[in-house]
């Protein structure tokens, strides 16, 4: 089975900062991966598919990077309507996500 | 537009089990899988399996082999999740999704609203 570790489990930021998380796999999914946002009582958001292409209606705010074992997603300058808790989904062997991280305000 | 409906919240003794509906609408039923994934209190999101509308197959986690059964109704549109022998860990909101893309790896574009399960004596 493939694991997913993210780091850091919980960030502190204020608006305006640039947020980069990080997601490895316990091995190569090639850029089958992606990132979602879910807030509190909601359904998980989908952001970024296949590491780096960014769903429609998702803010350019928002990227994606990496391939192999190794991904960061990246807020470049955070808004009130991104704290919330991010996690990461490989699907290159059946589906895992990561443990999350949760963006809270400094 | 595509839309998955869940079933609402129930509450279930241990040892019972739910069956946990997911109605869609907006696009053919038949063609894309349809995920199951929950969410324990405070706690991150966990994949249980799919099945496929069309043909009715299903993969599930080990975890849950034996105690979880995927199904569908294609007169109607709707899968189903039902899970056995209940254990108060299995307190959870449970969501169904679909893929962006019909083909079976894929991440989830959409999902249902969730349904609350909870295992209480």
């Amino acid at each position: 089975d493939i694991q997913m570790t993210q780091s850091p489990s919980t960030l502190s930021a204020s608006v305006g900062d640039r947020v980069t998380i990080t997601c490895r796999a316990s091995q190569s999914i090639s850029s089958w991966l992606a990132w979602y946002q879910q807030k509190p009582g909601k359904a998980p958001n989908l952001l970024i598919y296949k590491a780096s292409s960014l769903e429609s209606g998702v803010p350019s705010r928002f990227s994606g990077s990496g391939s192999g074992t190794e991904f960061t997603l990246t807020i470049s300058s955070l808004q009130p309507d991104d704290f919330a808790t991010y996690y990461c989904q490989q699907y290159n062997s059946y589906w895992t996500f990561g443990q999350g991280t949760k963006v809270e305000i400094k | 537009q595509v839309q998955l409906v869940q079933s609402g919240a129930e509450v279930k003794k241990p040892g019972a089990s739910v069956k946990v509906s997911c109605k869609a609408s907006g696009y053919t039923f038949t063609g894309y899988y349809i995920h199951w994934v929950r969410q324990a209190p405070g706690q991150g999101l966990e994949w249980m399996g799919w099945i496929n509308p069309n043909s009715g197959g299903t993969d599930y986690v080990q975890k849950f082999q034996g105690r979880v059964t995927m199904t569908r109704d294609t007169s109607i549109s709707k899968a189903y999740m039902e899970l056995s022998s209940l254990r108060s860990d299995d307190t959870a909101v449970y969501y169904c999704a679909r893929g962006i893309a019909a083909r079976s790896a894929s991440p989830f574009g959409y999902w249902g609203q969730g349904t609350l399960v909870t295992v209480s004596s």
